[in-house]
């Protein structure tokens, strides 16, 4: 069965400093990655997707993740972040013929002035 | 263009009531899906139409829950004899095809149901 782990909760950075998101799933074969941000009040917004071919992949809002197969991970980076990113992220991975996403629990992004 | 919409986006109701959330899927979309979130939680999953067809549900808690799709769009999630348990924000997601994992889900805003 697939899962999802996201190991921290509440993350705090400052604005204009980086921001790792950590993730890492279990799935026996190559999955589906995904990447949503959740702000207050409003829907799940997919920053971006692997399903295969080039590991680093890019999203909107300036963020980019990578495929670690031998970590099982999918990290989500970006290199400057905004007080606008502060909102809640979302890591979900897919398989192939499930009909569902299977959601981390999720990490709150806190961004400082 | 139009998005997922979910009406209403909050509904407060009593125990052992019966209550009905709707959800208008994008245009065109034949996927749609249900998800329920809990506090701190992350969405999980509920059930998945394909058409007018509910093709799984396996993520329904119990035989309180049911939903419908009767002309393959709208979408209606009902829940009898609300419990307590049952509060939690009620998001549904539609992808233009479905079954598969790689298919991209768009999400409405959800509505919170809060059972006293």
């Amino acid at each position: 069965a697939q899962s999802v782990t996201q190991p921290d909760i509440h993350i705090t950075v400052s604005e204009g400093a980086s921001l790792e998101l950590r993730c890492n799933y279990s799935y026996g074969a190559t999955p589906y990655l995904f990447w949503y941000v959740q702000s207050p009040g409003q829907g799940l917004q997919l920053l971006l997707k692997y399903f295969s071919g080039d590991t680093l992949v890019q999203g909107i809002k300036g963020f980019e993740a990578e495929f670690k197969r031998s970590q099982s991970s999918f990290n989500l980076r970006k290199p400057s972040v905004h007080w606008s990113d502060a909102a809640e992220y979302f890591c979900a991975v897919g398989a192939t013929g499930a009909n569902n996403l299977f959601f981390g629990t999720g990490t709150r992004l806190t961004v400082i002035p | 263009g139009a998005g997922v919409s979910q009406t209403p986006s909050n509904k407060v109701t009593e125990k052992g009531k019966y209550v009905e959330l709707r959800c208008d899927p994008i245009s065109g979309h034949t996927a749609l899906y249900w998800y329920r979130q809990s506090l701190g939680q992350g969405p999980e999953f509920l059930i998945y139409f394909q058409g007018t067809g509910a093709a799984d549900d396996s993520g329904l808690p119990n035989d309180r829950f049911f939903a419908v799709r009767p002309e393959g769009s709208v979408s209606t999630l009902k829940i009898q004899r609300t419990e307590r348990g049952d509060s939690a924000v009620y998001l549904c997601a539609s992808s233009l095809t479905g079954g598969s994992g790689y298919n991209e889900q768009f999400f409405g805003p959800g509505t919170r149901l809060t059972v006293l």
